[in-house]
């Protein structure tokens, strides 16, 4: 699977308090991805990374920011949680082999619910 | 900038029937295609892709789509339903080669079930 692990899994939370999930990866690969899924929105993309330190905003980044200091890791933050923001987070890898047909290769997801 | 609009957000057939779930992309660069499937309380899996060259392009369990750019369409077929096929299917869009940084645009997902 890529190699992909998200943690943690599941987190309930309170409004106003930080989130932070965690996307690791063993392969180094470039590109980095944070998806949420809603139900009848499909997967829509928050942040996205291009390299250690290199990031940029997706389509829905309003109260999300990201970090990666290092190629293995990258971090999504809420700073203040919101109960909007309840939702299924999954991180994604383009894997270097693929980098000319754009396949993502996702994984296995982190529920978030906030209270 | 691309997007992607899945007609029904609910299908279901009978073991062995057909399956055709619709897509229809916007796309302002040549797009590449996608399709993955969701299995419950999982990510998302690649069932096949579309690049370039041949437009009919098969993928993972039998299922194959075509890419028709006169219909902006790429639709999923599977010629005879199984039961393991229950899932939710997303199809995406993506600008082609370096545009896009490989970011992928999705459907809002169709969920497929199976009667037997």
């Amino acid at each position: 699977d890529a190699g992909i692990t998200q943690s943690p899994r599941h987190k309930v939370t309170e409004t106003g308090t930080p989130v932070t999930l965690r996307c690791h990866q063993t392969e180094n690969h470039r590109y980095m991805y944070w998806y949420r899924q809603d139900p009848g929105h499909g997967l829509r993309l928050i942040h996205y990374s291009y390299g250690v330190k290199d990031t940029d905003k997706g389509e829905v980044s309003d109260g999300y920011s990201v970090s990666r200091s290092k190629t293995e890791d990258f971090l999504l933050t809420l700073e203040s949680a919101t109960s909007s923001q309840t939702s299924v987070y999954f991180c994604a890898i383009k894997a270097d082999r693929n980098s000319g047909a754009n396949v993502l290769t996702f994984g296995a997801g982190s529920r978030l619910t906030v209270l | 900038a691309q997007s992607v609009t899945q007609l029904g957000s609910h299908v279901s057939v009978s073991e062995g029937a057909l399956v055709l779930l619709r897509c229809n992309y916007s796309s302002s660069v040549p797009p590449y295609l996608f399709w993955y499937v969701q299995y419950p309380n999982q990510g998302l899996q690649l069932l096949l892709k579309y690049t370039t060259g041949a437009t009919l392009v098969k993928g993972i369990n039998g299922f194959e789509a075509e890419f028709k750019k006169s219909e902006t369409s790429f639709h999923l077929t599977k010629p005879s339903a199984h039961m393991s096929d229950a899932a939710e299917y997303f199809c995406a869009v993506s600008g082609g080669g370096g545009t896009s940084y490989g970011k992928l645009t999705f459907g809002q997902g169709t969920i497929l079930t199976v009667h037997p």
